[in-house]
């Protein structure tokens, strides 16, 4: 089976600008979360798409927004970009209502400058 | 989701079992363990998980206390490549939230030759 596999892996935008990252879900999978990770620290919790509606956000603010589509892949939109934007975003999916286990991605490094 | 705490690094030679502790002395009983790793600049690895019996697979051994009150990842013969952050995560991992795991500093392992 192919794994979670994110677009770009490394991207340099300007403060002020937009972005858009892109992630591919395990196939089965439908239930998305994106993450950001900050450098030295751990990955935080974004929000989390299940059947192409939002069901769970974290402490981040509404210039962060997303998208799932039908076939469980899904964007990361960021508005507005600041410098502290500038981490790992990391994509992760699972089937919901499982016991089974959430699988990353490898990540996009966004650097905001 | 209960809090976790581990200690923030180990060491371990390599051939050596590398045995990593987690408290969780809130855990509920519908709330199960995960232990993920994170090698550097890639995304979160998922090792392992359980509720309350132990637990092995091909890449580790889970075991988890009578009272569940704490754990222990074994890697029975750790390899230079096992040098990571290690992640134990408490979640109710059949419900809607369970895209959103809660990470905390985790445990740098550094294996030496």
């Amino acid at each position: 089976e192919t794994g979670v596999t994110q677009s770009p892996t490394h991207l340099i935008k300007t403060r002020g600008q937009q972005v858009t990252l892109r992630c591919s879900s395990q196939s089965g999978h439908n239930t998305v979360s994106w993450y950001q990770q900050a450098l030295g620290q751990g990955p935080q919790f974004i929000f989390q798409y299940y059947r192409e509606e939002e069901n769970g956000r974290g402490n981040f603010p509404p210039r962060f927004s997303g998208l799932q589509f039908p076939n469980y892949s899904s964007e990361l939109n960021v508005n507005a970009l600041e410098l502290d934007d500038s981490a790992l975003y990391l994509c992760a999916s699972k089937v919901q209502g499982m016991n089974s286990p959430l699988h990353f991605g490898n990540g996009t490094r966004l650097t905001v400058t | 989701d209960a809090k976790t705490t581990q200690p923030p690094s180990m060491d371990c030679a390599e051939g050596r079992a590398a045995n990593l502790p987690c408290n969780h002395s809130t855990i509920s009983g519908n709330e199960y363990v995960y232990w993920y790793r994170q090698i550097h600049s890639q995304g979160p690895q998922y090792i392992i998980h359980g509720l309350k019996n132990n637990e092995t697979n091909e890449m580790a051994s889970l075991i988890i206390t009578e009272d569940r009150k704490s754990s222990t990842l074994i890697l029975p013969h750790a390899t230079l490549r096992d040098t990571a952050v290690y992640y134990c995560i408490v979640i109710n991992a059949g419900g809607t939230s369970y895209g959103k795991l809660t990470f905390g500093q985790g445990t740098i392992l550094t294996v030496h030759p």
